[in-house]
């Protein structure tokens, strides 16, 4: 069965540095999203990227975060200066349709971000 | 804005015991509903998936219902396992968004 790849799966990284969590989607997907889970809340959605750009992000997705499809088959999320705050489980998911309506939502095993 | 709801937040029963876990939803204008598992410190796993124009979807054990209406969904687990040990989610997608909203979980524990 097709999976969504997600790497590394834990990354420890100091206060203010920068890091990149890499995806890799189902390849005939065409929609992908981030998400992300602060340890005992709820999952978060971040935001969602169809043909290249975001199409949809929410309040939690500021300046710091920024998301690219470098090639044609990586899907990656960059936080610029990272924060205490941004430890957290982050997932990536993707999709064949933007509401999932097909095959719905197939979720990677997630990054585990440590800020220390 | 669209909130999630899932009763109970934890359940403990013994093996071979039918459950059912609830979710509810505020804004009934939902495209989709899907369940996912998830075990402690992995990723989610795609259990069911329910369009806003279906009742009910059945994958082996697992039967999960729709009423869009009253806002609510149930996940049916038959004859549990200690296997089926996990944390249920329910998330929905509303229509003329791509987001899913996920509800608060509920924890399972299903002892030998």
């Amino acid at each position: 069965e097709p999976e969504v790849t997600q790497t590394p799966s834990h990354q420890v990284t100091q206060m203010g540095q920068e890091v990149i969590l890499r995806c890799v989607p189902i390849s005939n997907h065409l929609y992908f999203y981030w998400y992300r889970q602060i340890l005992g809340q709820k999952v978060e959605f971040l935001v969602s990227f169809y043909n290249n750009e975001i199409s949809e992000k929410s309040e939690i997705f500021d300046d710091q975060f920024s998301v690219e499809r470098p090639d044609g088959s990586n899907f990656t999320l960059k936080i610029r200066s990272t924060k205490l705050e941004d430890s957290a489980m982050y997932f990536c998911a993707s999709s064949g349709t933007g509401s999932g309506s097909l095959t719905g939502y197939t979720f990677g095993s997630g990054t585990r971000l440590t800020v220390v | 804005k669209q909130e999630v709801t899932q009763i109970p937040a934890a359940l403990s029963v013994p093996e071979g015991e039918n459950l059912v876990l609830n979710c509810s939803f505020t804004d009934s204008a939902i495209y989709n509903l899907q369940w996912f598992r998830q075990d402690p410190g992995k990723g989610l796993t795609s259990l069911l998936l329910i369009q806003s124009s279906q009742r009910e979807q059945t994958s082996g054990r697992l039967n999960a219902s729709l009423d869009k209406s009253s806002g609510r969904s149930t996940l049916y687990i038959a004859a549990s396992q200690p296997g089926d040990s996990a944390t249920y989610l329910c998330a929905v997608v509303n229509t003329g968004f791509q987001k899913l909203v996920f509800g608060t979980g509920t924890r399972l524990l299903v002892s030998p």
